[in-house]
This record gives C-alpha cells, structure tokens and sequence, in this order.
C-alpha cells in the first residue's frame, strides 16, 4: 500500500517560516491535500490540489508537490497555527485514501 | 453551510458492533456532489479512512476494514450510519464523518468534519 511519511515534528518561530513535508513514492503525479488539527477539534481542509487554498483560509498557507515530495508551507508563522498537520493523497493503485502520520508544529 | 454531528454510544464492549450515526444539516444528503465518509483518529495517532457512501448506497471502505465495516445511509432523516463489528481495543478511536467532495482535479477532499465521538472498546 501507498506510504506517506511526514516528520513527527516541526519548531518555528513566530514571524518565521515554517516547511512541512510529505514524502511518497512519485507524489508528484498525485494530488496533495493537507489538514490541520488544532487540539481537540476536527481537521480543518487548509490547501487542497497541492497547492490551492479554500476559502477563508489565509494566503500564508501555501504548498508545492514535486517528484518525491510535497510541502506545505506557513509563512509569517503565528501562535495560532500551532497544530498537527496531515497531508493526504488518493493512491488510485488500490482505490485507497491515504494519509500522512501528521506532524506537530510548535511555534516557538 | 453544512455541518455534521456524530451520534452514538461513547463505549462498546469488546466483541460486539460499534454503532454511530452522523446527521448532516444544512444541506442534503441526496446532492449527487458528494460522497459521505467515515475517518477515525485513535488517541494521540493519526488518521484512517474508514470508508464512504453515496446517497444511492454506494459504498467504498478501507482494504484493511472492509470484512467488519457496514457503511449506510438514510435520505429521509438526512443522515448516514456506521457499523464496526467484532470491535477490539484497537478500534478505540475519535470517529470523524466528514463530507467528500470533489476539485478540478481531485474527487478525494474531506470538509467540512464533524466534531468527532470518542468511542472506547472496554469490557
């Protein structure tokens, strides 16, 4: 089955960037969503189609998807982002959603 | 806009059916836009889809689910069903229902979320 890996952690600090990846065989050719999960409440969609954004959510979420790796990156860091990310893809070799293991961003 | 809230018993005892309903308001169910999905979450873990159904009662589920999972909808309350059976510990877990929609380039997008049931498998 299709695997994504993602760093168990990230530490930022606030004003900074922050880069989150994903790493998946050929990722490239898939679509990337990401999901952030602030403590206790339910994932919120924050960019979808690699690098899209739904509405409402701030043009400092942005995000890329190249070869091996795809990466979600937060611009000008604020406390309030601190959360844990999931990147997500469709592995249409098994008709199967997969996920990331999520990575906790801290903000320092 | 749409919004989703799981209902169900909060603890199963090992061996049995693990039972959750998720009503969607604001919307309907029957739109032919979306599928209606099931995601979980187990205590300080990460995210696993469980599966999803389309208003007709089309259904997809998880490979590594699909023998215990009965995934299935009901229009005229507005409001779709989970069923897990031969539950262990292992499927102590937050359950998500969530929406599936589709992008210009993608049909596997998940919002909005449902706040998510805490269900406990104990004796």
């Amino acid at each position: 089955s299709y695997v994504l890996t993602q760093p168990p952690s990230v530490s930022v600090a606030p004003g900074q960037t922050a880069r989150i990846t994903c790493g998946g065989n050929n990722i490239g050719s898939k679509s990337v969503h990401w999901y952030q999960q602030k403590p206790g409440q339910a994932p919120v969609l924050v960019v979808y189609d690699d690098s899209d954004r739904p509405s409402g959510i701030p043009e400092r979420f942005s995000g890329s998807n190249s070869g091996n790796t795809a990466t979600l990156t937060i611009s000008r860091v604020e406390a309030g982002d601190e959360a844990d990310y999931y990147c997500q893809v469709w592995d249409s070799s098994s008709d199967y959603v997969v996920f990331g293991g999520g990575t906790k961003l801290t903000v320092l | 806009q749409v919004q989703l809230q799981e209902s169900g018993p909060g603890l199963v005892k090992p061996s049995q059916t693990l039972s959750l309903t998720c009503t969607v308001s604001g919307g309907s169910i029957s739109s032919g836009d979306y599928y209606w999905s099931w995601i979980r979450q187990p205590p300080g873990k990460g995210l696993e889809w469980i599966g999803y159904i389309y208003y007709s009662g089309s259904t997809y589920y998880n490979p590594s689910l699909k023998s215990r999972v009965t995934i299935s909808v009901d229009t005229s309350k507005n409001q779709f069903s989970l069923k897990l059976s031969s539950v262990t510990a292992a499927d102590t877990a937050v359950y998500y229902c969530a929406r599936k929609y589709c992008s210009s380039t993608s049909c596997y997008l998940f919002d909005p979320w449902g706040q998510g049931t805490l269900v406990t498998v104990s004796s």
